[in-house]
């Protein structure tokens, strides 16, 4: 049964820096891996998918890391803005439906 | 491009009641998914449609909970009877292609449902 777990649960930086988002799963027979992003009271927000023969990627602050033979991925952010506050949810999906970590709880203070 | 859309946003109900969730999936997309997400989980998937047939249904409470999509398109979640436990957000999905052919999954807004 695959799962996920995403490190650290919660995640105070202050405005400007640079930070990464971790996520591990435990079957690495999986097709692609998604991050999303979830405002509070809101739906889910994709940020990158990566399918699982690439190795990472990009879209403006964010990068995406794929390692799947040690079940990992890791979210970079550059230069993190107040706006960027949010949680951050990975899934991925395999032979078993899309299967999501808790997410990581960010905050990014003025 | 419109998004998800979902309906209705919020709903409080007394347990034993029944309630309802619509959803229209973004134009064109096949595949169509329920989640459910706790508060402080992460989503859990109750049922994936392909067009109007199930394809998965094994986390579904099925004594309580239904889902139809019969014309392929948009597609209604009841729950009857509500219990406490069943407060969360009903979140619907759809992608353009079951994602394990590399489709990428679009979320709405979900609706937040209160048991009482």
């Amino acid at each position: 049964k695959q799962e996920v777990t995403q490190i650290p649960a919660a995640l105070s930086v202050p405005e400007g820096e640079n930070l990464v988002l971790n996520c591990s799963f435990t079957d690495s027979a999986i097709y692609n891996l998604q991050w999303f992003r979830q405002d509070p009271g809101k739906g889910l927000t994709s940020l990158l998918l990566i399918q699982s023969s690439q190795r990472e990627q990009t879209s403006g602050r964010l990068n995406a890391s794929l390692d799947k033979s040690s079940g990992r991925s890791t979210l970079y952010i550059a230069a993190s803005q107040p706006g960027d506050s949010a949680t951050y949810l990975c899934a991925v999906q395999g032979n078993t439906p899309l299967v999501f970590g808790k997410g990581t709880r960010l905050s990014v203070i003025a | 491009e419109a998004g998800v859309a979902q309906s209705p946003r919020y709903k409080i109900i007394e347990k034993r009641q029944s309630v309802a969730f619509w959803c229209n999936p973004i134009s064109g997309h096949a595949t169509l998914y329920w989640y459910q997400q706790i508060l402080g989980q992460g989503p859990k998937l109750l049922i994936q449609f392909q067009n109007n047939g199930v394809v998965d249904d094994s986390q579904l409470p099925k004594d309580r909970f239904s889902a139809e999509r019969l014309k392929g398109v948009d597609s209604t979640l009841k729950i009857q009877p509500a219990k406490l436990e069943d407060s969360a957000v009903y979140l619907c999905a759809s992608s353009l292609v079951n994602p394990s052919n590399t489709g990428e999954l679009f979320f709405g807004e979900g609706s937040r449902l209160t048991v009482l």
